[in-house]
């Protein structure tokens, strides 16, 4: 069972505001990741971590923005929300030094809706 | 980057079998990955399967991997109304995992 853990899980917010969805896992796992998955069920990963200060964008271009202070913790912060914006935000981690060492796991997610 | 492709949708009646399938069109990677999500919830690793083997069976479910197709299926079998779900076939890649688009699941009574 993974320990990976995000809140809010649901947050209802006017256009502007700044917002940051919590990530955190127990496990210890060096790399996390961030995906937006549209209504339409699709994965897009906006960001990963290699560990802690390492950040990266991923695959989908995001207005959003991460970081990586602490090995547990992968906070992702929307400066100016946008309608945009609104959607499901998904947190991951995975250990590199497994032999298994893609398999990821996930949180319960955020669903974000910007009115 | 590598495409992988899935069927989006697939209807089935409680008791029959399941049968869902992924393309792809890289084959650079080491595993490849079966995950569920229910509404309202993350991904769930289902199972996973190492690209040199070609079936790999955990109770009710089966994975059949044919490399030189570039194919992927994962078979639910006596599959169950709590089986209703999305499921995303992945494959390893350089830095992260592919996911494919989905397929949505819907078990009838």
């Amino acid at each position: 069972e993974a320990d990976i853990y995000q809140t809010p899980r649901y947050l209802v917010i006017g256009t502007g505001k700044k917002i940051t969805l919590e990530c955190s896992q127990t496990m210890g796992h060096d790399k996390m990741y961030w995906y937006q998955q549209d209504p339409g069920m699709e994965l897009h990963l906006i960001h990963y971590s290699y560990g802690v200060n390492s950040t990266e964008k991923g695959d989908l271009s995001s207005e959003s923005t991460v970081s990586r202070i602490r090995t547990e913790h992968f906070p992702l912060t929307l400066e100016s929300a946008r309608p945009s914006h609104t959607s499901q935000y998904l947190c991951a981690s995975s250990d590199p030094g497994s032999g298994n060492q893609e398999t990821q796991y996930f949180g319960p997610g955020t669903r974000l809706l910007v009115l | 980057g590598e495409d992988v492709e899935q069927s989006l949708f697939l209807s089935v009646r409680e008791g029959d079998s399941s049968v869902i399938n992924c393309t792809y069109t890289d084959s650079s990677s080491t595993y490849l990955y079966w995950y569920k999500q229910e509404p309202g919830a993350g991904l769930q690793l289902l199972t996973y399967i190492f690209s040199n083997m070609d079936m790999k069976q955990d109770q009710r479910l089966t994975v059949l991997l044919n490399k030189k197709d570039k194919h992927l299926s994962l078979r639910i079998a006596d599959t169950q109304t709590g089986d209703s779900a999305i499921y995303f076939c992945a494959w390893d890649g350089y830095s992260t995992l592919t996911f494919g688009k989905g397929t949505m699941l819907l078990v009838s009574p």
